[in-house]
């Protein structure tokens, strides 16, 4: 069973606020990541961490930033929220005991900006 | 470059039915293959995986075998049940030391009673 927690898992927020949506594991690993799913289902990549103080742009450009103090800690940060910006928001950790080869997701946070 | 391209869903079948959703790959080097499942309002959960040509991954009556020949990963079930209706991923992770996931568009399967 993974230890990884999002919150909130649903926010309602209106245009031009600020939000951080938190994203927290228990599990020690390194590499973290947040994906963007749209209402088609697929998965984007728009932030990664190979550890504190590290982040890298995925393969979606987002006007979301990241940051990486502590290893357990992922926090996403949307400046002025849009309402393009309304999307489900997955987190995820990868685990170096398995070489990285799964990775383990949270419940997600579904962003509704009105 | 490397992507995972899934069969178009929807997928509706009735319970005890045979169920297959195919997966096809394109990746440099030896890629690491997974499906992965989405229950309604949940994150993604690991179903199995396959890390070597020829390897099969099997979980909860599900099966997926890496063929390297046809670059395929088709997952099947035997006889589905209602709870197995959710959203299933391919992904595959692009050969050693790379640290990220590529994920197919999903194929959302619904099981009728």
């Amino acid at each position: 069973e993974a230890d990884i927690y999002q919150t909130p898992r649903y926010l309602v927020i209106g245009t031009g606020k600020k939000i951080t949506l938190e994203c927290s594991q228990t599990m020690g690993h390194d590499k973290m990541y947040w994906y963007q799913q749209d209402p088609g289902m697929e998965l984007h990549l728009i932030h990664y961490s190979y550890g504190v103080n590290s982040t890298e742009k995925g393969d979606l450009s987002s006007e979301s930033t990241v940051s990486r103090i502590r290893t357990e800690h992922f926090p996403l940060t949307l400046e002025s929220a849009r309402p393009s910006h309304t999307s489900q928001y997955l987190c995820a950790s990868s685990d170096p005991s398995r070489g990285y080869t799964e990775a383990f997701f949270g419940q997600g946070t579904r962003l509704t900006v009105v | 470059g490397n992507s995972v391209t899934q069969m178009e869903g929807p997928v509706t079948l009735s319970e005890e039915a045979f169920l297959t959703i195919n997966c096809t790959y394109t990746a440099t080097g030896y890629p690491s293959l997974f499906w992965y499942v989405q229950y309604p309002g949940e994150g993604l959960q690991l179903l199995l995986k396959a890390t070597k040509a020829d390897d099969k991954g099997s979980n909860k009556g599900f099966e997926a075998t890496y063929r390297k020949e046809t670059t395929s990963f088709h997952l099947e079930k035997g006889s589905v049940q209602v709870s197995d209706s959710a959203v299933y991923f391919c992904a595959l992770r692009p050969g050693q030391g790379a640290q990220k996931l590529v994920f197919g568009q999903g194929t959302r399967l619904t099981i009728n009673p």
